[in-house]
C-alpha cells in the first residue's frame, strides 16, 4: 500500500525546544516538499529537495532544518528560532520530472505553548 | 510580488447544480497549474492539472479551464454532490523542475441537498 506517512498526528512541545517530524514515502519520488499551514491560509512552502543529500529553501525556511539522507525520508525539525511553530505541517512528494502532482501526507498539528 | 486570489468567502451550491470556483494571479508566468482538493484536517489530493498551453481540462465532473491572457484558471464541479464539499486549492508553479508549489488560499465550497 504505496503513499506518505507522517507521523505523529499531534504534537504537543514547550516553547524552546527544538522538535522533530517524522515524514516517510514508498512512492519511490524522488522529490520531497515541506509545507506549513495556518487557519486560513494557503499552504506555504519550507523546505524541498530534488535528490537525496540535497535540499533548497522553500519561501519560509528560517527557524527550519531538514535532511535527507535516504530516498524514503525527509524530517524536518523546527528550531526554537521558529517565532510562530504552531501550524499544520505537510509532507508531500512527486516524480521528479516536470510538471508533476505532489502526493501529500496526512499532516502533523504541531502546537507549541 | 507574485498573489493568487481565490474566493475568501464559501460557496453554496445547491445538489445538482454546477459549481464554478476562480483563481486569479497576479505578478507570475505558471508554466502550469493544479487543482487540489483539502477535507478538514488531512493533506491535499491532488485532481487536475493543466498546462499554460491548454485551454481545457476534464476528468469526469470536474473541468479547468486556464486562460493566460485574463491570468485567471476556472475549475467546474458537475451535477455537484454533497460529497463534493471540501476546500478547492489552486496552485501555479513556472515549471523550474520538482520545485514547490505556490498555493492560493483556498475556497470552501458546500453542496446542500
Amino acid at each position: 500500500d504505496g503513499g506518505i506517512t507522517q507521523s505523529p498526528k499531534y504534537l504537543f512541545r514547550k516553547e524552546g525546544q527544538n522538535v522533530t517530524l517524522s515524514c516517510e514515502q514508498n512512492l519511490n519520488h524522488d522529490a520531497m516538499y515541506w509545507y506549513r499551514q495556518d487557519p486560513g491560509q494557503g499552504l506555504r512552502l519550507i523546505y524541498y529537495s530534488q535528490i537525496v543529500n540535497d535540499f533548497q529553501k522553500g519561501d519560509i525556511a528560517e527557524g527550519y532544518s531538514v535532511s535527507r539522507e535516504k530516498k524514503e525520508s525527509f524530517p524536518l525539525t523546527v528550531t526554537s528560532a521558529q517565532k510562530n511553530p504552531t501550524a499544520f505541517y505537510l509532507c508531500a512528494s512527486s516524480i521528479s520530472l516536470d510538471p508533476s502532482e505532489q502526493y501529500f501526507g496526512p499532516g502533523t498539528r504541531l502546537t507549541v505553548t | 510580488s507574485q498573489k493568487i486570489e481565490q474566493n475568501s468567502e464559501a460557496l453554496n451550491i445547491q445538489e445538482g447544480k454546477t459549481a464554478t470556483l476562480t483563481c486569479n494571479y497576479t505578478n507570475y508566468s505558471p508554466a502550469y497549474l493544479q487543482w487540489y482538493r483539502q477535507d478538514p484536517g488531512r493533506g491535499p489530493v491532488f485532481l487536475l492539472l493543466i498546462r499554460e498551453n491548454e485551454k481545457e481540462k476534464r476528468k469526469e465532473r470536474l473541468k479547468v479551464t486556464f486562460d493566460t491572457t485574463l491570468k485567471q484558471s476556472l475549475f467546474h464541479i458537475t451535477a455537484s454532490q454533497p460529497a463534493d464539499s471540501a476546500t478547492y486549492l489552486c496552485a501555479l508553479s513556472s515549471g523550474g523542475g520538482a520545485d514547490g508549489l505556490t498555493f492560493g488560499k483556498g475556497t470552501h465550497l458546500i453542496i446542500q441537498p
